[in-house]
């Protein structure tokens, strides 16, 4: 079955430098979800979309910033790098089935590395 | 206090054996309970589901859920080394599209 593609994989920048994560959901799945795990940490919540439009927001820095364009991908944009972000960026997916279903399905992530 | 709290571990078991892992929560608003496993450096795997109260099994593993405790379980049956990993709880309202809060996860190592 098909998963959450994201890319890159890995990704080094250095401070002050720009970055773009990607995701590409699960088909047919309509939301997005974006999480920071830092070291020995759990996943943190920094944005969710649904239907390219933002549903829910967490604890996302100014910096940041993400969008769900027409195909349903997400971007997440990153901005002034700092050395505290450097983490795990995982993105999920589900679809708003009926019936109160909700499945988060994971990608593999984004190591970003700033130095 | 973090929302949900979940003891970091690590639990050493011997192949074989059953193994609970349980969590705790403080948000009465949490509806929908999931456990992830996540091995190194890789995405966390939905393992099960549950809404509300009440137990699920599918194959080795069984999920429980006592809303008026605010306490969730897993359990996992004759664990196999392959069952080594960080697990972990997470839990959203209502509403199948809101965020998910995880626990800290508990490190699991079976031994052959």
């Amino acid at each position: 079955a098909a998963g959450v593609i994201q890319s890159p994989r890995h990704l080094i920048k250095e401070k002050r430098e720009t970055a773009t994560l990607k995701c590409y959901p699960i088909p047919r799945h309509d939301t997005v979800y974006w999480y920071q795990q830092g070291p020995g940490q759990d996943p943190q919540f920094l944005i969710s979309f649904y239907e390219k439009m933002q549903s829910d927001k967490g604890s996302i820095p100014d910096r940041f910033s993400a969008q769900q364009f027409s195909d349903y991908h997400s971007e997440l944009n990153m901005s002034s790098l700092e050395l505290g972000d450097s983490a795990l960026y995982f993105c999920a997916s589900s679809k708003r089935a009926g019936g109160g279903r909700y499945e988060q399905y994971f990608g593999p992530g984004t190591r970003l590395t700033v130095t | 206090q973090k929302e949900v709290e979940q003891d970091p571990g690590p639990l050493s078991v011997p192949e074989g054996a059953i193994v609970s892992l349980n969590c705790t929560y403080s948000n009465s608003a949490f509806q929908y309970f999931m456990w992830y496993r996540q091995y190194s450096r890789k995405g966390p795997e939905l393992l099960m589901y549950t809404y509300s109260s009440g137990n699920k099994e599918d194959g080795r593993f069984t999920a429980q859920v006592d809303k008026s405790s605010k306490y969730i379980s897993l359990f996992i049956r004759d664990s196999q080394p392959s069952d080594s990993a960080t697990y972990l709880c997470a839990m959203s309202p209502s509403g199948g599209y809101q965020k998910v809060t995880f626990g800290t996860g508990t490190k699991l190592q079976v031994i052959p």
